[in-house]
């Protein structure tokens, strides 16, 4: 079964630093990008960040561009986000979702982790 | 970046109701276009892609249409477990950019 696991959230204060991690297994995870989308509890999905398979390529949303950085352990089967210059505004629930494509990349994310939460508060 | 408007932004229906829901790009986007279906405390779940490609193991009561910048998202006869909130995507360049939801809420 292919299965994403999010870890690592937590409080923090604002101008901090955390790094969230993203288990895979159930699949190739050097075949497939995968995508960082986040969440304030009651609102809309806002995309975060996305990694290549083999990690040569990223790309970031300008909220967090300088700040956030996306990258993988294809040895391990895991992604990370290193979260740093933390602001309120980055308090949200924050998932790791597969890219549905292993040929190409597609921005399409076929299955999703359950997230986990960051709280950026004094 | 592209903004993509969901209408409505909620509304209530009954079970056995065939539902549209409306996304707008604010410029052409193909048919790089996605819909998720998001339920309480759970992730966002895949159901169409391409505006019109079923996702592999959605039921068929799901249909996407639309190119360009309209689109529509159709639950052909709403059950139960279809109640939730429903997101549409494009991918057509960055940054990602999804709908503000659209609630479809039991009447």
């Amino acid at each position: 079964e292919v299965h994403l696991l999010e870890s690592g959230g937590g409080l923090v204060q604002p101008g901090g630093s955390l790094r969230l991690s993203c288990a895979a297994s159930g699949f190739t995870f050097t075949n497939y990008a995968i995508t960082w989308v986040r969440q304030v509890p009651g609102k809309g999905l806002e995309w975060v960040a996305t990694i290549s398979g083999n990690g040569a390529d990223t790309y970031y949303a300008d909220s967090v561009k300088g700040r956030f950085t996306i990258s993988r352990d294809n040895s391990k089967n895991t992604l990370y986000l290193q979260m740093s210059g933390l602001r309120a505004e980055d308090t949200a629930i924050y998932y790791c979702a597969k890219d549905r494509s292993d040929i190409a990349l597609v921005y399409v994310m076929d299955v999703w982790g359950q997230g986990t939460t960051v709280i950026v508060s004094s | 970046a592209i903004r993509m408007t969901q209408s409505p932004s909620s509304f209530s229906a009954s079970t056995g109701d065939r539902v549209t829901i409306t996304c707008r790009a604010s410029q052409n986007i193909s048919s790089n276009l996605a819909w998720y279906q998001q339920k309480p405390g759970k992730a966002p779940n895949v159901l169409i892609h391409a505006a019109s490609t079923l996702q592999s193991g959605v039921p068929s009561k799901f249909s996407g249409s639309g190119s360009g910048t309209d689109f529509t998202l159709t639950i052909s006869c709403l059950q139960s477990e279809d109640f939730a909130t429903y997101y549409c995507q494009q991918y057509y360049n960055y940054p990602l950019t999804f709908g503000g939801g659209t609630k479809v809420e039991i009447k």
